[in-house]
């Protein structure tokens, strides 16, 4: 079965600083789908970021980077210059690539001090 | 498009009565997920349907959950009967589905609470 893993349950960070939230996950397929969702105290799901395991370049949006491991089964989520509005809980999530079946990590909570 | 539309955005209810919550997904989108959040277990999946076939039941926790995706443009999920254990915010989402990488929309979810 499918797993992904996050552990680390709280993250914090300064200001203007960088921060690497770390994934893991368990699968024996070979083509699927990587995602980073935010989810701010409003409670609403946002895509942050999404990564195709075919690609071997790393996605970047903006402030947003991933380190993707596709042999190491890894996938980090880098913030830099982390702003008061990132504060939030931050999910990866993991699809296969025939299937629609899209599972979640437990999260982790970022906070941004100033 | 209003996105993902789920209702009511809060629901207290007494232990063992039955609870329904309802979603409308996005126009077009083909799979639909419901899922679960609990501070220890995260976003659990329950069900998901592909063009309105239940596809994977497996997070359905028991007997007691049922969920029904009668036409493109609804769906619902009912507890009956609840348990104080069920307290939590579920979700719905949607997406176009098939073989293109493209992410779920969420709902604002369900809080329930049962006492």
């Amino acid at each position: 079965a499918q797993t992904v893993t996050q552990s680390q349950p709280e993250m914090s960070v300064q200001e203007a600083e960088t921060v690497t939230l770390s994934c893991t996950y368990d699968t024996s397929e070979s083509d699927y789908y990587l995602f980073w969702y935010k989810q701010p105290p409003s409670r609403q799901m946002i895509l942050v970021i999404r990564q195709e395991a075919y690609k071997q370049q790393n996605a970047t949006e903006n402030r947003f980077s991933v380190n993707f491991q596709k042999a190491a089964k890894s996938f980090s989520l880098k913030i830099s210059d982390s702003q008061l509005g990132d504060a939030a809980m931050y999910f990866c999530a993991y699809r296969i690539y025939n299937t629609d079946k899209l599972i979640f990590g437990t999260g982790t909570r970022l906070q941004v001090f100033p | 498009d209003a996105g993902v539309i789920q209702s009511p955005r809060h629901e207290v209810t007494e232990m063992g009565q039955e609870v329904t919550l309802r979603c409308k997904p996005i126009s077009g989108h083909n799979s639909l997920f419901w899922y679960r959040q609990t501070m220890m277990r995260g976003l659990e999946l329950l069900i998901y349907f592909n063009n309105n076939v239940p596809i994977d039941d497996s997070g359905m926790p028991e007997d007691r959950f049922s969920a029904k995706m009668p036409n493109a443009s609804f769906s619902t999920l009912k507890i009956q009967p609840s348990e104080p254990r069920d307290s939590a915010v579920y979700f719905c989402a949607s997406s176009v589905g098939g073989r293109v990488s493209t992410e779920a929309f969420f709902g604002q979810g369900t809080r329930l609470t049962v006492v």
